[in-house]
């Protein structure tokens, strides 16, 4: 079975701040694929990064830095210099290339002035 | 890209009530369709994932119940609500990567009474 576990339910930091958020995951693929996606309080998720389980390379966009680490089942999520904007709810997730994903429970970011 | 919208955006309904939750999606064609569930502290639950019109699948047992009448329409039922069914509903579309990636509607939040 797959599992995504996010331990942080809630984390408060203050802006210019950087603050990263754990995903751990679990499953027997050998290959399959992760996601983080946002969702704001409007609701919608929108798609941030997907990452296949054959490349480590960690990845950065902007403010954003992903770590991926096969050895540890983990793909953590850096926020460099925290803003408001980037206030939301984070979900990692799991899946298999055309399949359903499994979700974590989110981690709830709150970044204040 | 894709567009999926959902309406109602929110409502309302008393215990025993029916239900009806609608999601059309625009820019794509023949795309695998899903409905999550939104609970408090519970991250995102699959309920039903469709890969065409009329094939339903289920992923848990409960109330509610998925039609797929058009390739690019997915209605959430129920005949009588309960409040457990309470939640924020999201639908969401198979990105044309087949990679997993998911395109989410903005949701329809249900309270129950």
């Amino acid at each position: 079975a797959q599992k995504v576990t996010q331990a942080q339910t809630e984390i408060s930091v203050v802006e210019k701040e950087d603050v990263t958020l754990d995903c751990v995951y679990e499953t027997r693929d050998t290959t399959y694929y992760l996601f983080w996606y946002k969702q704001p309080p409007s609701g919608e998720l929108v798609f941030l990064i997907r990452r296949n389980s054959f490349d480590e390379q960690n990845e950065i966009s902007g403010r954003y830095s992903w770590n991926f680490q096969k050895s540890t089942s983990s793909f953590n999520f850096t926020i460099t210099a925290s803003q408001v904007v980037d206030s939301a709810v984070y979900f990692c997730a799991l899946g298999r290339g055309g399949n359903k994903l499994t979700f974590g429970t989110g981690t709830q970011l709150k970044v204040e002035l | 890209s894709q567009t999926i919208h959902q309406w109602p955006a929110t409502l309302v309904q008393p215990v025993g009530s029916p239900l009806s939750l609608e999601c059309t999606v625009e820019g794509t064609s023949n795309p695998n369709l899903y409905w999550y569930r939104q609970a408090a502290g519970r991250g995102l639950q699959l309920l039903f994932y469709s890969v065409g019109i009329g094939q339903i699948s289920s992923e848990v047992p409960q109330n509610l119940s998925a039609s797929r009448p058009q390739d690019r329409q997915f209605i959430l039922s129920s005949k009588k609500l309960l409040l457990s069914d309470s939640g924020f509903y999201l639908c969401a579309s198979q990105g044309q990567l087949n990679t997993g990636e998911l395109f989410f509607g903005e949701g329809s939040r249900l309270t129950v009474l």
